[in-house]
């Protein structure tokens, strides 16, 4: 039972193009969400997160939109550079599970082409 | 401000064998979370310790065990290990308990079972 979803495994858009990476969730508990970036060889690097109290939040080039009613969240990366790419994970938490437990997307690796 | 730090960063294993798998978070922060990525897919949660005691644990095997110490590092064990536990285990270090706080990865152990 996936309850976190991320339908496209591989998304490639040119350098100064917009990327959106998308994600779907299924537990209406999840009231928190995290992307987290992943290179290679190493542990994924938190990006960027978002309360469900918030349907927006942004930093910098990135902008995490949360639509609660259709349990759909999405990461725009504006504009996209060559170092972006990389293996995006979506993340959800419940805070009645004091948040210690994150449930991950299966990834979305990004290419950014000069 | 060093990260977090995990050791070792591979290891080849033999069926049936124990290991050992270590893991020390970020100064100040008091919880660890273990998480298990296989090839293509998110990291899983396996477990969550705060301040020494279990806060949370996924849907893992009881050959999976951990603890942690008073200077809040951890320890990941995995007993009788099989081929399908070849896999990076991943720790991240979280700053307390009670609130769902960006979780910051280490680098990973990659576990190879033959």
């Amino acid at each position: 039972d996936q309850q976190v979803k991320q339908n496209s495994p591989s998304l490639s858009v040119q350098e100064g193009r917009i990327s959106i990476l998308n994600c779907d969730y299924t537990n209406s508990m999840f009231d928190y969400f995290l992307w987290y970036k992943k290179y290679p060889a190493e542990g994924p690097t938190f990006l960027i997160s978002i309360s469900s109290i918030k349907d927006k939040n942004e930093d910098g080039r990135f902008t995490v939109f949360l639509n609660k009613s259709a349990k759909h969240l999405s990461l725009h990366i504006v504009p996209s550079q060559p170092g972006d790419s990389a293996v995006y994970f979506c993340a959800a938490s419940a805070s009645w599970n004091q948040g210690g437990k994150l449930i991950f997307g299966q990834g979305t690796e990004l290419s950014v082409k000069p | 401000d060093a990260g977090v730090t995990q050791s070792p960063t591979h290891l080849i294993k033999t069926r049936g064998q124990h290991v050992t798998l270590r893991c020390s978070p970020i100064s100040g922060h008091k919880s660890v979370s273990w998480y298990q990525q296989v090839l293509g897919q998110g990291p899983q949660f396996i477990f969550q310790y705060y301040e020494k005691e279990e806060r949370g644990r996924g849907n893992f095997p009881d050959r999976f065990s951990a603890r942690q110490f008073p200077n809040y590092s951890s320890e990941l064990n995995v007993n009788a290990l099989l081929l399908g536990d070849s896999a990076l285990y991943l720790c991240a270090s979280i700053a307390q308990a009670g609130v769902p706080y960006e979780q910051y990865f280490g680098p990973g152990t990659r576990l190879t079972v033959t």
